[in-house]
């Protein structure tokens, strides 16, 4: 089945503590991308990487790291975390320019005090 | 470059009646349009697309958007709602042939009894 995976789904963290969310996708797509919801403010891109080896920031890199060393995983990096990254963060993935069929992850809810 | 608004952030309405959430963009080139639908505690839903052509799009679940290029409007219809339809919808554009997806900030859909 084609998928989109996010790891944790679910994660409380404490302000400065790093983490990784994980994303993998069984598509071969080149293309994937972060988004985080806010609530008022629709999805936002926070980077995006057209290929291994090859990312770019979105709107909203600020805080954020990404890593593309393998072409299906993508892991969001928070190096210090906030409390303004509260948020639901969502991965996707696609072939470049075909944006109709892009496959979106479960999302992961991520919480920090 | 592009954006998407939304006006209503929330609509209620009742079941069996019919509904309207309204998007309109902008863009001075031709673009690619897209409804995705979020219910409660889920992912983002392909609900449907226009890419060129029949100005009238059909989706799944009943659902239906016009393309109006002189008012730059993509309005999704529903002509009977289900408390099934119950969700968050997202108004998307992204320019024709375009890489990026813009999304709008969402229009929170409540159905009653």
């Amino acid at each position: 089945e084609a998928q989109v995976t996010q790891n944790p789904r679910y994660l409380i963290t404490v302000t400065g503590k790093k983490l990784t969310v994980t994303c993998s996708q069984n598509m071969n797509h080149e293309y994937m991308s972060w988004y985080r919801q806010d609530p008022g403010l629709g999805l936002r891109q926070i980077y995006y990487s057209m290929n291994v080896e090859v990312t770019d920031k979105g709107d909203v890199p600020e805080g954020y790291k990404v890593s593309r060393k393998e072409k299906r995983n993508f892991p969001l990096i928070l190096e210090s975390p906030s409390p303004n990254q509260t948020s639901l963060y969502f991965c996707a993935s696609r072939e470049p320019y075909r944006v109709a069929e892009q496959f979106f992850g479960p999302g992961t809810r991520l919480t920090v005090l | 470059a592009q954006s998407v608004t939304q006006l209503d952030s929330q609509v209620p309405v009742f079941e069996e009646a019919p509904v309207e959430l309204r998007c309109n963009y902008s863009s001075s080139v031709s673009v690619y349009l897209f409804w995705y639908v979020q219910y409660p505690n889920q992912g983002l839903q392909l609900l449907l697309k226009y890419l060129s052509g029949s100005t009238l799009v059909k989706g799944i679940n009943g659902f239906e958007a016009e393309f109006n290029k002189s008012q730059t409007s993509f309005h999704l219809r529903k002509p009977s709602v289900h408390i099934s339809d119950t969700a968050e919808y997202f108004c998307a554009v992204t320019l024709g042939g375009g890489n990026k997806l813009t999304f709008g900030t969402g229009t929170q859909l409540k159905v009653e009894l």
